[in-house]
């Protein structure tokens, strides 16, 4: 079945440096990826996506590259703040199971002064 | 302002008591679903709606039941909750369609069955 594998979290990083959250995935055919982060006592917001291969989504200074030779969906953010604290989900849908998002365990990000 | 509502926001009941979680969208979207968010395992779906009266099982459905009686409602109910349902539930909905749409998420159910 389809699945999502992302890196383990808690990230722990210092204010202004590179952030990279892994993601990869199984799936049949030609999914939608996305990722969601989710802020502290709040519900999951869409940071970004890609629905199909090559893309880049991008968003709030975050990016990610959909690519299909690797399934990967790889996160990445040049310079975090304080307020990019959170926890990231990456996503992914397909056309046989329209409407549900197949999410992986989730990485706790948080960014120190 | 688009938003998807829950309530209650947090719950404390004991083995048994019967509840329900109602989630309300005022987007006009046609699907809606409720997914739990369990450490480990990130967020899987429980019960989803393609429009009024279709409803259908997600991945979790054992010991949940929904209803769609209208567009902007899709209460979540537990008949007999057990403890293995103490999880943090979430209401998303968005429009049929296209693969890449964007989904819109509650603010979230922590939900603590004793």
């Amino acid at each position: 079945g389809d699945s999502v594998t992302q890196m383990e979290g808690p990230v722990t990083l210092s204010e202004e440096a590179f952030l990279t959250i892994n993601c990869t995935y199984t799936a049949t055919g030609y999914p939608s990826l996305f990722w969601y982060v989710q802020y502290p006592g709040e519900g999951l917001q869409l940071l970004l996506k890609a629905t199909k291969a090559d893309d880049k989504g991008s968003n709030k200074g975050f990016e990610a590259t959909y690519r299909k030779e690797t399934t990967s969906f790889h996160l990445e953010k040049g310079s975090v703040q304080v307020s990019d604290s959170a926890v990231y989900f990456c996503a992914l849908m397909t056309t046989d199971s329209w409407g549900k998002l197949q999410f992986g365990a989730g990485t706790q990000v948080v960014v120190t002064p | 302002e688009a938003q998807v509502t829950q309530n209650p926001r947090y719950l404390i009941t004991v083995t048994g008591k019967k509840l329900t979680v109602t989630c309300s969208q005022n987007m006009n979207h046609e699907y809606m679903s409720w997914y739990r968010q369990d450490p480990g395992l990130g967020l899987r779906q429980i019960y989803y709606s393609m429009n009024v009266e279709v409803t259908d099982k997600g991945d979790v459905p054992e010991g949940y039941k929904v209803s769609r009686k209208e567009k902007r409602n899709f209460p979540l109910i537990l008949e007999s909750p057990s403890p293995n349902q103490t999880s943090l539930y979430f209401c998303a909905s968005t429009i049929a369609g296209s693969s890449g749409n964007e989904q819109f998420f509650g603010p979230g159910t922590r939900l603590t069955v004793l």
